[in-house]
């Protein structure tokens, strides 16, 4: 049972195009919404983190939105590069612990 | 300094046999938390330990599943009778606060990948 909501599942681009994933959840009462990325074989690495009183953060070349009463956050990815292959996770957590999306896997091609 | 930390990497067992997974998190953290992820999800949370105290279960699948954090550092899955449908990337995360907080961030380990035959 998936209380978050991603799409698209899978996303191919070419390199330098810009990237747009979303997330949608269920449940506004929120603490914060963090997005993740997840390398075949690796653990997740934390990309962002959006408390529930913010409605973006950024960093580089990745920015995230958030819009609570909408239940909807996306994640830009700017002049996307082969290296930003990866699968991308967005959670939401309402206390201490993380409900995930399952994913948009994006291969951007050389 | 050193991340979350996960042994072993992959895990085979067969059907019935027990299993134990192991999570060193980073040193000072108070929170402790244990994920499971199959093969095209999302993880979905099965526990969480603040120090060595147990707080919420409420994601162990069933009683076979079993999690400790004895000295509120070190921290052991254990899996008793393995099942096939047990197959997955059980993930352990650490975090340095002990209350929930909004600006909480989750330091993920590797994972162990589970295979059960």
């Amino acid at each position: 049972k998936q209380e978050v909501t991603q799409i698209p599942a899978a996303l191919s681009v070419p390199e330098g195009e810009n990237l747009v994933l979303n997330c949608s959840f269920t449940d506004s009462a929120i603490y914060n919404l963090q997005w993740f990325r997840q390398d075949p074989g690796k653990g997740l690495t934390s990309l962002l983190l959006i408390q529930s009183s913010q409605r973006e953060q950024t960093s580089g070349r990745l920015n995230a939105s958030l819009d609570k009463s909408s239940g909807r956050s996306t994640l830009y990815i700017a002049a996307s590069q082969p290296g930003d292959s990866a699968t991308y996770l967005c959670a939401r957590s309402n206390d201490y612990k993380l409900s995930f999306g399952a994913g948009t896997t994006v291969t951007v091609r050389a | 300094g050193a991340g979350v930390s996960q042994s072993p990497r992959y895990k085979v067992a067969k059907r019935g046999q027990d299993v134990a997974l192991r999570c060193d998190p980073i040193s000072g953290h108070v929170s402790l938390f244990w994920y499971q992820q199959a093969l095209g999800q999302g993880p979905e949370f099965l526990t969480y330990f603040q120090n060595e105290a147990q707080l919420d279960k409420s994601g162990l699948p069933s009683d076979r599943f079993f999690a400790e954090r004895p000295e509120g550092s070190v921290s052991t899955l254990k899996i008793q009778r393995t099942q096939q449908e047990d197959s997955a990337v059980y993930l352990c995360a650490s975090s340095p606060g002990g209350r929930p907080s909004a600006k909480n961030i989750q330091y993920f380990g590797a994972g162990t990948r589970l295979s059960v035959l």
